[in-house]
C-alpha cells in the first residue's frame, strides 16, 4: 500500500537550516506531484508548495519564497523540503503530501506521520 | 495570499446536518473547482473527505456533501455521529497554482 515516511524530529537553533525527508513506497513516485505543509502547536494547516517528483518543478508559497527548498531523488523515491533561516515560529509539525490521482494537482490523499521541528536558542 | 474563512466552532447533536462555510475570493474559491476538505482527529495527520468540490474519495461516508456557489465553498455532514468530531480544513488551488487553506472549524457532536 501506500507509505509515506517523514524523518525524525529535529531541534534547531535560531538562524539554523532544516531539511525534512519523506520517503515513499508503494506507488509510482515519478507520477504524483507532492506537497509539503505545516501546523504550527495548536494552530491550523498552512500551506507551504509543491513539487513534480518526474522533472523536480516547484512552486512555493509566497510566504516562503526565498527561504525553502523543495527537492527530490528518484532512486530512492523521496522528496525533501529544506527550510532555512529559521525563527521560533517556524516551530510546527510538516508534513509531506501526495495527491490523489496522477491527474490531480491540489486534493490530498496520502499524508505522513508529520515530523515535528522545534526551532528553540 | 490570505487564508480562506471558515467559523471556529460548529456543533450538533447525533442526526442532526451541519454544514461549515469556506469563503475565499474569484483568484481562490471563484476561480477554480478545486476545493477540497480535509478532517483531522487530535494527534494524526488530515484526511481527504471532498475533492473537486463536491467528490468524494473512495471510503468516505456519502454522509459527507460538498457544494460552492460563487466565493463560498460548503461541506455539509448529514446524520452525524460521534466519529464526525474532529477539525475541518477547506484548500483551493490559486491564481499562483498554490494552495490555500481555511483556518479550520472545529466539530462537535453535542
Amino acid at each position: 500500500q501506500v507509505q509515506l515516511v517523514q524523518s525524525g524530529a529535529e531541534v534547531k537553533k535560531p538562524g539554523a537550516s532544516v531539511k525534512v525527508s519523506c520517503k515513499t513506497s508503494g506507488y509510482t513516485f515519478t507520477d504524483y506531484y507532492m506537497h509539503w505543509v505545516r501546523q504550527a502547536p495548536g494552530q491550523g494547516l498552512e500551506y507551504m508548495g509543491r513539487i513534480n517528483p518526474n522533472d523536480g518543478d516547484t512552486n512555493y508559497a509566497q510566504k516562503f519564497w526565498g527561504r525553502v527548498t523543495m527537492t527530490r531523488d528518484t532512486s530512492i523515491s523521496s522528496v525533501y523540503m529544506e527550510l532555512s533561516s529559521l525563527r521560533s515560529d517556524d516551530t510546527a509539525v510538516y508534513y509531506c503530501a501526495r495527491v490523489w490521482a496522477t491527474w490531480s494537482t491540489d486534493a490530498l490523499a496520502q499524508w505522513g506521520q508529520g515530523t515535528l521541528v522545534t526551532v528553540s536558542s | 495570499q490570505s487564508a480562506l474563512t471558515q467559523p471556529a466552532s460548529v456543533s450538533g447533536s447525533p442526526g442532526q446536518s451541519i454544514t461549515i462555510s469556506c469563503t475565499g475570493t474569484s483568484s481562490d474559491v471563484g476561480g477554480y473547482n478545486y476545493v477540497s476538505w480535509y478532517r483531522q482527529q487530535p494527534g494524526k495527520a488530515p484526511k481527504l473527505m471532498i475533492y473537486d468540490v463536491s467528490n468524494r474519495p473512495s471510503g468516505v461516508s456519502d454522509r459527507f456533501s460538498g457544494a460552492k456557489s460563487g466565493n463560498t465553498a460548503s461541506l455539509t455532514i448529514s446524520g452525524l455521529q460521534t466519529e464526525d468530531e474532529g477539525d475541518y480544513y477547506c484548500s483551493s488551488l490559486t491564481r499562483t497554482s498554490t494552495l490555500v487553506f481555511g483556518g479550520g472549524t472545529k466539530l462537535t457532536v453535542l
